[in-house]
């Protein structure tokens, strides 16, 4: 079985600040990991995604996200966040044609 | 990106009633899409899987003859919640997968409110 882990509910960071949100997984070979974002009442906005190649990956927005093998990690990060990048986000694995979804973690940009 | 459009965005009905749900990929073909329920501050639960000209997969605990799910062309699949209770009040939230980028697309979600 497959399984994600974001181990915070709620990451707050002051703009301007580099932020982090931590993403785990777990799955038996090797996975393909996305990031979405989610504003209220809305659908899942596709921010980046891993399935080879160079572990740093750049995605929308000036996300970026480093798959970690031996952790099995795969943090999300900007190096500067905005008011705006205020939002749901959910790490996502994808393994044998089944996706499976973090919990969430609710980031807060504060002025 | 590829866009996936979901109808309606909201709606209210009557205990009792049926709902369908529409998801269209607009630009691109989708033999695969995904119906989720999402409750209020929580993650994405998988129902089913959408199968163009086939039957839907459904995971555990998903009750196929209430949720009826059609995917009748590569761009269009449908979900349908018969005889809806209150309970079956939730955001559901569709997806096609793009087969040549491996990228799912969402769409904008549904609130369901059954009174």
């Amino acid at each position: 079985a497959q399984s994600v882990a974001q181990p915070e509910d709620q990451v707050n960071v002051a703009e301007g600040n580099p932020l982090t949100v931590k993403c785990t997984y777990s799955v038996s070979g090797n996975p393909y990991l996305f990031w979405y974002v989610q504003y209220p009442n809305r659908g899942l906005q596709f921010l980046l995604k891993y399935i080879t190649g160079d572990n740093l990956v750049k995605g929308s927005y000036g996300f970026e996200a480093e798959f970690n093998k031996s952790q099995t990690s795969f943090h999300l990060k900007k190096p500067s966040a905005l008011v705006s990048d205020s939002a749901l986000y959910f790490c996502a694995v994808r393994f044998a044609g089944k996706s499976t979804f973090g919990d969430g973690t609710t980031l807060t940009v504060k002025p | 990106g590829a866009v996936v459009s979901q109808h309606p965005s909201w709606v209210i009905c009557k205990s009792g009633t049926s709902v369908k749900i529409e998801c269209r990929s607009l630009d691109f073909q989708a033999t695969t899409m995904f119906w989720y329920r999402q409750f209020p501050k929580q993650s994405l639960m998988l129902m089913a899987t959408s199968n163009e000209g086939s039957k839907a997969t459904y995971e555990q605990g998903v009750e196929k003859d209430k949720f009826l799910i059609n995917h009748a062309s590569l761009t269009l699949s449908t979900l349908t919640v018969t005889s809806a209770h209150p309970e079956d009040s939730s955001f559901y939230i569709c997806s096609a997968r793009d087969e040549g980028t491996f990228e799912a697309f969402f769409g904008q979600g549904t609130r369901l409110t059954v009174v």
